[in-house]
């Protein structure tokens, strides 16, 4: 198993463009998370799933849009980015929300 | 709103030592206390996790203790080694029926050998 899987690992955006930050998990796994990280602060949920077709808004969810589609995968779309959006960017997944999260690489984002 | 307090937020140890990191929450309601170690360039890594309905749990080094009616829990490791440093997260998942989790700011542990 490749376990949770992201791409880009690292991208440059200028202000106002937008880019969507990709997600991927083969363990079956039903939940699904984007998380932020900014420098010296803990994670910051953005939007979680709990299946295809179900997602629902973490703590900082404004400037971010998610889908889900399928299981296995759970994009994130930056829409007009700003500086505030510069961060590292987690995706995680649980098999369920009461279970240990998997946690992928991370995409580290600048936006100047 | 819910929130999650730790500290220290930076922690140096003698190898062969003692390292204790404390965290806070702020929702009654939160039944479940995972922790996660975190190393450079790599996404967060969970390491031991309790329930509420349990006081303690330990896995050979490691172990959290858990006080309900204080709202705080603690990650001790013990016999630190320098594979151990790194930033050490706590977590709180919010209420008892979702899915959502706060995060505390860290812990860097730097181990000295």
């Amino acid at each position: 198993n490749a376990g949770v899987t992201q791409t880009p690992k690292f991208r440059i955006l200028k202000i106002g463009q937008s880019m969507t930050l990709q997600c991927a998990q083969d363990m079956n796994h039903n939940y699904m998370y984007w998380y932020r990280q900014d420098p010296g602060m803990g994670l910051k949920l953005i939007y979680y799933s709990v299946g295809a077709g179900i997602t629902d808004k973490g703590e900082v969810p404004n400037g971010y849009n998610v889908s889900r589609s399928t299981t296995e995968d759970f994009p994130l779309r930056l829409e007009l980015a700003a500086p505030s959006q510069t961060s590292v960017y987690f995706c995680a997944s649980s098999f369920k929300g009461f279970y240990e999260q998997y946690f992928g690489p991370g995409t580290r984002l600048t936006v100047t | 709103g819910e929130n999650v307090e730790q500290h220290p937020s930076t922690l140096s140890v003698q190898e062969g030592d003692s390292a204790v990191i404390k965290c806070t929450y702020s929702d009654s309601a939160s039944n479940y206390f995972p922790w996660y170690k975190q190393e450079l360039g790599k996404g967060p890594q969970l390491i031991i996790d309790i329930r509420s309905n349990v006081g303690e749990k330990k896995d050979q080094r490691i172990a959290v203790t858990l006080n309900k009616t204080a709202k705080h829990f603690s990650l001790h490791i013990t016999e630190t080694q320098p594979e151990d440093s790194a930033v050490y997260f706590c977590a709180a998942r919010v209420g008892s029926g979702t899915y959502k989790y706060i995060f505390g700011t860290g812990t860097r542990l730097k181990v000295l050998a």
